[in-house]
């Protein structure tokens, strides 16, 4: 019973590198997120998607793209990494359909690294 | 926007006493959800209980309560006889129109 998958869990890159960061969901949920956690802040949402084929710019969206590529994934990608993206990122799910109150399902997180 | 602050960064509690997290949130919405959150060093996030706004009743999951004053917009966790495996981060957070997360309370739990 898988959950939410991310990969990769850890990854180092330098300055101006690009990334995609993968998630994958088993649980045949409707919405998905991407959080980034940082020290003293909690956890930010980037971006999410309430539906496939739709996303949505969350708190903290800048420098980031995502791609729902279909109801079980969704993915984000740094074009040109900075160091302020060093973080903890989380992908998250839920069945929510519509208004977003339902409880969130999270991966393990992915340590990104950026020198 | 909404907003969720947890104004104690850091706890400690016994082993076997009891300890009240508090949270705070500001929103003009009268339909949410209320949510903790326990992150162990493993970092998984786990759901510790859930509060619907329009249910008068605290929420209970076992050790864990809850203390939901909605005219105050205070939403906090009492864990009791506390355990060892208590001890993680707890994020309280808001979901509406909009989602929020508190910045977390670190738990210490002393044997």
């Amino acid at each position: 019973n898988a959950g939410v998958t991310q990969t990769p869990k850890f990854q180092v890159l330098k300055t101006g590198q690009s990334m995609t960061l993968q998630c994958a969901q088993d649980m045949n949920h409707n919405s998905m997120y991407w959080y980034r956690q940082d020290p003293g802040m909690g956890l930010r949402l980037i971006y999410y998607s309430a539906s496939e084929g739709t996303t949505d710019k969350g708190e903290v969206p800048n420098g980031y793209n995502v791609s729902r590529l279909n109801k079980r994934e969704f993915s984000l990608r740094l074009e040109s990494a900075a160091p302020s993206q060093t973080s903890v990122y989380f992908c998250a799910s839920s069945v929510d359909r519509g208004r977003l109150t339902g409880e969130l399902f999270f991966g393990e997180g992915s340590r990104l690294t950026v020198l | 926007a909404q907003t969720v602050t947890q104004s104690q960064p850091e706890m400690s509690v016994q082993e076997a006493e009891t300890v009240t997290l508090s949270c705070t949130y500001d929103t003009s919405e009268s339909d949410y959800y209320l949510f903790w959150y326990k992150q162990p060093p493993s970092r998984q996030m786990i759901l510790v209980i859930r509060q619907e706004a329009y249910k008068q009743q605290n929420a209970t999951e076992n050790r864990f309560s809850v203390n939901f004053q909605k005219a105050a917009k205070s939403f906090s966790l009492k864990i009791s006889d506390s355990q060892l495996g208590d001890a993680a981060m707890y994020f309280c957070a808001y979901r509406g129109v909009q989602g929020r997360f508190g910045a977390g309370t670190r738990l210490t739990v002393k044997p």
